[in-house]
C-alpha cells in the first residue's frame, strides 16, 4: 500500500505560539508532498506544493513566513503554522506522490489544528 | 486554469440503491480523474481512478465512467450500504508531471438504512 501518517492528529495551543506538523510517507519515497487546507464542509485548499531538497512552492495568497514548509528527506515533510492566531484553525492535510509512480496522491489522515 | 464542477453538493439514498456523482472539467489536457472518499475527521482515500485512454473502469461496486469529449465523469455505486455514508471528491490533474490535483467541491452522501 502507500501510507501516509501525519503528526500529531490535533493540536490546542495558545494564539501567538508555533505549531509543526509532520508528514512521513510510511512505505515509499515522495518526490513531492502537498499541504493542504479543509473548512468544515468545504473542499481542499491547495497551500503548497514541497519538493524534496527544494523550497516549497506557495499558492497565491498563502504567506510563506507564516506556514515554513520543510521537506528535508523523501519520505518526511513539515509544516510550521508561526504566531499561530485563532483564524489559523483548520483541518490540515498533507498528500504525497510516490517516487516510482508519479500520478496519484496519497493522503494523510489530517491534523486539526485549534488555536485559542 | 483547470476549473472541475461537482454535482450534487448532497445526496441522500436509500441503502440498496444506487448512487451517481458527476464532475466536469474544462482543461482539455487533464487526462487522470481520481475519486477520493473522507470520512468524517479523516483525510481523503483513494477509492478510484482513471485515465484519459479509458472509458470506463470498475471496481466491485464502484465503477467510474469517462467522457473526453464533453469533458465529464462520473462516478457510480451500486448497491449502496451505510458504510458507503461519507463525502466524496473528484479530482483532475495531468498524469506523470507531479501537477496538482483540481478537486471538486464535494458530494456529502448519506445511505438511509
Amino acid at each position: 500500500g502507500a501510507v501516509v501518517s501525519q503528526h500529531p492528529s490535533r493540536v490546542i495551543c495558545k494564539s501567538g505560539t508555533s505549531v509543526k506538523i509532520e508528514c512521513r510517507s510510511l512505505d515509499f519515497q515522495a518526490t513531492t508532498m502537498f499541504w493542504y487546507r479543509q473548512f468544515p464542509k468545504q473542499s481542499l485548499m491547495l497551500m503548497a506544493t514541497s519538493n524534496e531538497g527544494s523550497k516549497a512552492t506557495y499558492e497565491q495568497g498563502v504567506e510563506k513566513d507564516k506556514f515554513l514548509i520543510n521537506h528535508a528527506s523523501l519520505t518526511l515533510s513539515t509544516l510550521t503554522v508561526t504566531s499561530a492566531h485563532p483564524e489559523d484553525s483548520s483541518f490540515y492535510i498533507c498528500s504525497a506522490f510516490r517516487l516510482e509512480l508519479v500520478e496519484t496522491q496519497y493522503f494523510g489522515p489530517g491534523t486539526r489544528l485549534l488555536v485559542l | 486554469g483547470e476549473n472541475v464542477e461537482q454535482h450534487p453538493s448532497t445526496l441522500s439514498v436509500q441503502e440498496g440503491d444506487s448512487a451517481v456523482i458527476k464532475c466536469t472539467y474544462s482543461d482539455s489536457a487533464s487526462n487522470y480523474f481520481p475519486w477520493y472518499k473522507q470520512e468524517l475527521g479523516k483525510g481523503p482515500q483513494l477509492i478510484i481512478d482513471i485515465r484519459s485512454n479509458v472509458g470506463e473502469k470498475k471496481d466491485q461496486r464502484i465503477a467510474v465512467t469517462l467522457n473526453k469529449t464533453a469533458k465529464h465523469f462520473s462516478l457510480h455505486i451500486t448497491e449502496t450500504q451505510p458504510e458507503d455514508s461519507a463525502v466524496y471528491f473528484c479530482a483532475a490533474s495531468i498524469r506523470n508531471t507531479g501537477n496538482q490535483f483540481y478537486f471538486g467541491t464535494g458530494t456529502s452522501l448519506t445511505v438511509i438504512p
